[in-house]
């Protein structure tokens, strides 16, 4: 079974740029998370799906963030314009249901690397 | 509310054993531990549910005391393998999961 994908694994762009994240979740998976992981510490969720309904995404700054999953798969994470702060790993997991989010596993991709200079 | 766990670091020799616990400050439903290497994706190690059902990793023990709110993971004869960043996710009843800040777990030979 594959897992969760994610693309590009690494990025580097300067501060006031636009940059986009992608994830593909496993299949049949109906729950879709972004998580932020800074240096040293634990992912902090900023938007979880159940299919394409964004049904938490009090996390997500909107003021430059946004993310879409369309047909209830893909799913894209943007910041536009990202700054020095957000320099951090980006995770996407994903889970069978929304209510199993908590009582089955989390399973994530391996993140991309955002550095921005 | 983000769960504290302690401790932030441990270094092992192989065939030791370690206790990571995680305290949470909210009723939880589950608690989820994971365990990440550098550069790498989180993989799930083991639930615990609310009611005392488990699943994961056959090799790895955990438990959960719900009235204090508090889980600990057991590594119990370390191998190198164990080592990594371990966090643990609580979750209650708004579907979300908090994660701790990690232990750093060091298995050396």
């Amino acid at each position: 079974e594959a897992g969760v994908v994610q693309s590009p694994r690494y990025k580097i762009i300067e501060k006031k740029q636009p940059v986009a994240f992608w994830c593909n979740p496993i299949s049949g998976h109906n729950t879709l998370y972004w998580y932020l992981q800074n240096l040293g510490q634990g992912p902090e969720l900023l938007i979880r799906y159940e299919n394409e309904e964004a049904v938490d995404d009090s996390q997500l700054p909107k003021d430059r963030f946004s993310a879409e999953r369309l047909k209830g798969v893909d799913s894209t994470l943007k910041i536009q314009p990202a700054e020095l702060g957000d320099s951090a790993v980006y995770l996407c997991a994903s889970s069978l249901d929304l209510a199993s989010g908590i009582g089955n596993e989390q399973f994530f991709g391996p993140g991309t690397r955002l550095t921005v200079l | 509310q983000q769960p504290v766990q302690s401790p932030q670091a441990v270094i092992l020799r192989e065939g030791e054993d370690a206790v990571i616990n995680c305290s949470s400050s909210k009723a939880l439903y589950s608690v989820h531990w994971y365990r990440q290497k550098h550069g790498e994706a989180p993989v799930f190690l083991m639930i615990l549910l609310k009611g005392g059902e488990q699943k994961g990793h056959e090799k790895i023990s955990a438990s959960f005391n719900e009235k204090k709110q508090q889980s600990s993971l057991y590594l119990t004869a370390s191998q190198l393998s164990y080592s990594g960043t371990y966090f643990c996710g609580t979750g209650s009843n708004d579907y979300k999961l908090s994660f701790g800040a990690g232990t750093t777990v060091t298995v050396r030979a």
